[in-house]
């Protein structure tokens, strides 16, 4: 069974600097991967996906994420931090199994200091 | 704009009631998913529909059901309500079912007291 694992519950950064968030899966087929952001008291936005082809991946805002299969890692960055980044960020896995339902990870806060 | 609506937007109730949570998905997205954000929980899936028909179930208790309608809405209903059902549900589409990304709603927080 796919799983998601995002290391660090809360991740706090300048404004400039640049911003990581880590997301580790277990998949025993290729995944399919999703980064979402979650602004308070909104939906989930989605950010960018991994399906196939080119592992690095362009997504809105300015964010950027890598595939490395053989470290199952699917990390999401940012170059230079806004304050308008100030977000809970979530990476998913799609279970390609059945269905399709994504299985998140438990979230990471990120926080941007002025 | 995901193009997903949810209403209602707040909901308060009290043990023992029954709700409906209603979901309309973007123009075109055949597929509907239910999920459930808690804090203790975090994000869980709860069940699938797709064109009219149940496609999954997750970790969806027995006091809880859903459907999709031939228009394609879809609605949660909630009964028999405990106030460990507080949480924020969310609805989301997708185009087919398949690989394609799912798009949320803007979700309904429901507060059992």
């Amino acid at each position: 069974a796919q799983s998601v694992t995002q290391l660090g519950s809360h991740v706090s950064v300048s404004e400039g600097a640049l911003v990581l968030l880590r997301c580790n899966y277990s998949s025993s087929v290729p995944p399919y991967l999703f980064w979402y952001v979650q602004y308070p008291n909104q939906g989930l936005q989605l950010l960018l996906k991994y399906t196939t082809g080119a592992t690095l991946v362009k997504g809105i805002n300015g964010f950027e994420a890598e595939f490395k299969k053989s470290e199952t890692s699917f990390h999401l960055t940012k170059p230079s931090a806004h304050m308008s980044d100030a977000a809970e960020y979530f990476c998913a896995v799609s279970d390609v199994d059945s269905s399709y339902k994504l299985i998140f990870g438990s979230g990471t806060r990120l926080l941007v200091r002025p | 704009d995901s193009g997903v609506t949810q209403t209602p937007k707040h909901l308060i109730t009290a043990t023992g009631q029954r709700v409906t949570l209603r979901c309309s998905p973007r123009s075109g997205d055949l597929s509907v998913y239910w999920y459930q954000q808690s804090l203790d929980q975090g994000l869980q899936f709860l069940i699938q529909y797709y064109n009219g028909e149940e496609r999954a179930k997750g970790n969806i208790l027995e006091r809880f059901s859903a459907q999709q309608f031939p228009d394609l809405h879809s609605e949660l209903n909630l009964s028999s309500l405990e106030l460990g059902d507080s949480a924020l549900y969310f609805c989301a589409s997708s185009v087919v079912g398949s690989s394609y990304e799912q798009y949320f709603g803007p979700g309904t927080r429901l507060t059992v007291t």
